[in-house]
């Protein structure tokens, strides 16, 4: 199957600061790509929809200016949580779209705000 | 908006026993995909459906797509604690797969 990857896969930070996230398709060119929030135990919350050369799409109850996402190439999108709160802290998961429909997940990123 | 629903939330069984999870919904989806996700990692994409009525299978995982497209089923044979995790459906809205739904997944355990 098609490869995702994310960065970092760990990130821990001080409470105020900003946090960048990663979202690469390595061997396909994903035109859409989908941001998730999972909370333990739980499924995966689909916070926004990014698509390449344009604005994302925020689900409702998600701050666009809380998670800023950028989707500027065919292979990368990133989410930067901006001052991040100890409230922030949660498993990031991205997923890109294939030519064929299907879906593919990176690896996680599981942010800690101290 | 399309919901999903997936049965049992959580199943715990003995290693060598068989199983099966329902992926549910009163809309009816253009393809539907099964993902296996493990603690502290994204999920890992199993299979897609497409055709109604349409059976796959992986080693001792049977995948079937009901006819009218709205469930699907999965089900897994002589369980074995490699099969542990959170099995999520997730069904597309469309036939581009620009919107994707998700269950609320199936929590597995299986116990040596």
């Amino acid at each position: 199957g098609a490869v995702v990857s994310q960065h970092p896969s760990w990130v821990i930070c001080k409470s105020g600061t900003s946090v960048k996230i990663e979202c690469r398709s390595l061997d396909f060119q994903a035109t859409t790509m989908f941001w998730y929030r999972q909370f333990p135990k739980q499924s995966l919350m689909l916070m926004a929809t990014s698509n390449e050369g344009s604005k994302a799409t925020y689900e409702q109850g998600v701050e666009k200016d809380k998670f800023l996402i950028n989707h500027a190439s065919l292979t990368l999108s990133t989410l930067t949580v901006t001052s991040a709160h100890p409230e922030d802290s949660s498993f990031y998961i991205c997923s890109a779209r294939t030519h064929t429909g299907e879906l593919f997940f990176g690896e996680g990123s599981r942010l800690t705000v101290l | 908006t399309q919901l999903l629903e997936q049965s049992p939330q959580f199943l715990s069984i003995q290693e060598g026993e068989n199983l099966t999870v329902y992926c549910n919904s009163s809309s009816v989806f253009s393809s539907l995909q099964w993902y296996r996700q493990e603690p502290g990692e994204g999920p890992v994409l199993l299979v897609t459906v497409v055709t109604g009525g349409e059976v796959k299978k992986l080693k001792r995982l049977t995948f079937q797509f009901g006819d009218a497209r709205k469930d699907s089923s999965l089900h897994i044979t002589a369980a074995q604690p490699g099969d542990t995790g959170l099995y999520l459906c997730a069904g597309a809205q469309d036939n581009y797969g620009q919107n994707f739904v998700f269950g609320p997944g199936t929590r597995l355990s299986v116990l040596p």
